[in-house]
């Protein structure tokens, strides 16, 4: 089935150790994003890259860093967790960041900083 | 700066209707999406207004009036499958998803 695959559904990190959180996608969207999403609060971007090759900040970019190597994976890393970054964190992706598409988003993962 | 409000929650009954509200205030306008998101699970894109008026899906619709800044979803025929949040969110000038808090839709029996 296409789609965006994330990885994993749900971590529990101690504070202070890094982690990859890993997506996929398998439709060729040119746009893909990551964002964390907290009670009370809308989405909040943290990265975007229009394209392979290329990577943006979003809202909340700082403690997580990007990659886009290719069009199909876009890893989040966390260098060093700290209890703030406790949230779900989404994955999307859209044909080309405009236009009536809609964004795909990926299951989420459940991450949990202690 | 950005803003987008819409209520954080309302209750409706089975079988009836109702209308979720969102206004908007952003840098530029490249239209206004509507998404479905059901407890732990990932947002569902329902639908996409760009020119002003009214789109229908079924038993979903939403209106857009871009000199007000305003939307709304209306949901018929309401079932208890449809107990969700529903987030509003605008694609601005830069062509980023400016995304609302959500608004938790409780449907009684």
């Amino acid at each position: 089935t296409a789609g965006i695959t994330q990885a994993p559904t749900s971590q529990i990190l101690a504070a202070g150790r890094s982690m990859t959180l890993r997506c996929t996608q398998d439709m060729r969207h040119n746009a893909m994003y990551w964002y964390r999403q907290d009670l009370g609060l809308g989405l909040r971007l943290i990265h975007y890259s229009n394209t392979a090759g290329t990577t943006g900040k979003g809202e909340v970019p700082d403690g997580y860093s990007v990659s886009r190597a290719n069009t199909d994976d876009f890893p989040l890393t966390l260098a060093s967790a700290v209890p703030s970054q406790t949230s779900v964190y989404f994955c999307a992706s859209s044909f080309n960041g405009e236009g009536d598409y809609g964004y795909t988003f990926g299951s989420g993962t459940r991450l949990t900083v202690v | 700066g950005q803003n987008i409000d819409q209520p954080t929650e309302m209750t409706a009954t089975e079988g009836a209707i109702v209308q979720i509200n969102c206004t908007y205030q952003t840098s530029g306008f490249n239209g206004l999406f509507w998404y479905q998101q059901h407890a732990g699970e990932a947002p569902t894109f329902l639908s996409y207004n760009v020119l002003d008026g009214l789109e229908e899906k079924g038993r979903f619709s939403s209106f857009l009036s871009r000199s007000k800044g305003y939307s709304y979803l209306l949901l018929k025929e309401l079932q208890m499958k449809d107990s969700a949040s529903y987030l509003c969110a605008v694609m601005d000038s830069n062509y980023q998803l400016i995304w609302g808090a959500g608004t938790k839709l409780i449907i009684k029996p």
